[in-house]
């Protein structure tokens, strides 16, 4: 059964540093979504993609964040400058159509010392 | 109601006993509902997505209701087994943004 994947699935690095977090969703979707869950708080929602470029996004997805479909089949984010607060699992989802069941990977946790 | 709100935030029952959770979305601008079963280190897992007033789903022993107009939707369990134990959490939202809520924490005891 086809399934959403994400590299790495834990990442630590230090303050002011750059990660790139990556997903590979599922082949045939066209929506794709970023969540966070800091630990024992809630999912939250950090962006959509559809069509190349950004759907919506949260208050937290601020100039530090950034999306990027490069090659039709990963799907990137970026954190320019990691913070203490920035640490949190990461999930990527994808779907077919908006609205789909939507399909999560793994999650990457990002540790920022 | 101006989040997505689900109770109790956690559960311990039975295994036979049937059990069921809620959660209080926003009625206003609503645009679909869903759930998710979320085991222990494994990513959330679709159980339902509901759109329509007086929706209904059922998958196995697990069911849902929606009610759009009075914004809740409540998750039904038959007959509780060790590995229903999970959180389950809902959602709304729709292709450009979904907002979770906090999840209910199941346990079933053997």
């Amino acid at each position: 059964e086809p399934e959403v994947t994400q590299t790495p699935s834990h990442q630590v690095t230090q303050m002011g540093q750059e990660v790139i977090l990556r997903c590979v969703p599922i082949s045939n979707h066209l929506y794709f979504y970023w969540y966070r869950q800091i630990l024992g708080q809630k999912v939250e929602f950090l962006v959509s993609f559809y069509n190349n470029e950004i759907s919506e996004k949260s208050e937290i997805f601020d100039d530090q964040f950034s999306v990027e479909r490069p090659d039709g089949s990963n799907f990137t984010l970026k954190i320019r400058s990691t913070k203490l607060e920035d640490s949190a699992m990461y999930f990527c989802a994808s779907t077919r159509r908006g609205v789909d069941e939507q399909f999560f990977g793994p999650g990457t946790r990002l540790t920022v010392l | 109601i101006l989040n997505v709100e689900q109770s109790p935030q956690s559960l311990h029952v039975q295994e036979g006993d049937s059990t069921n959770f809620t959660c209080s979305f926003p009625s206003s601008n609503f645009y679909a509902l869903h759930w998710y079963r979320w085991e222990t280190a494994k990513s959330p897992e679709a159980l339902f997505v509901m759109t329509l007033n007086g929706d209904e789903k059922k998958k196995g022993r697990i069911s849902a209701t929606l009610n759009t107009k009075e914004g809740y939707s409540y998750l039904y369990i038959k007959g509780s087994q060790p590995e229903d134990s999970a959180t389950y959490l809902c959602a709304e939202g729709g292709y450009q943004k979904v907002t979770f809520g906090t999840g209910t924490k199941l346990q079933v005891i053997p």
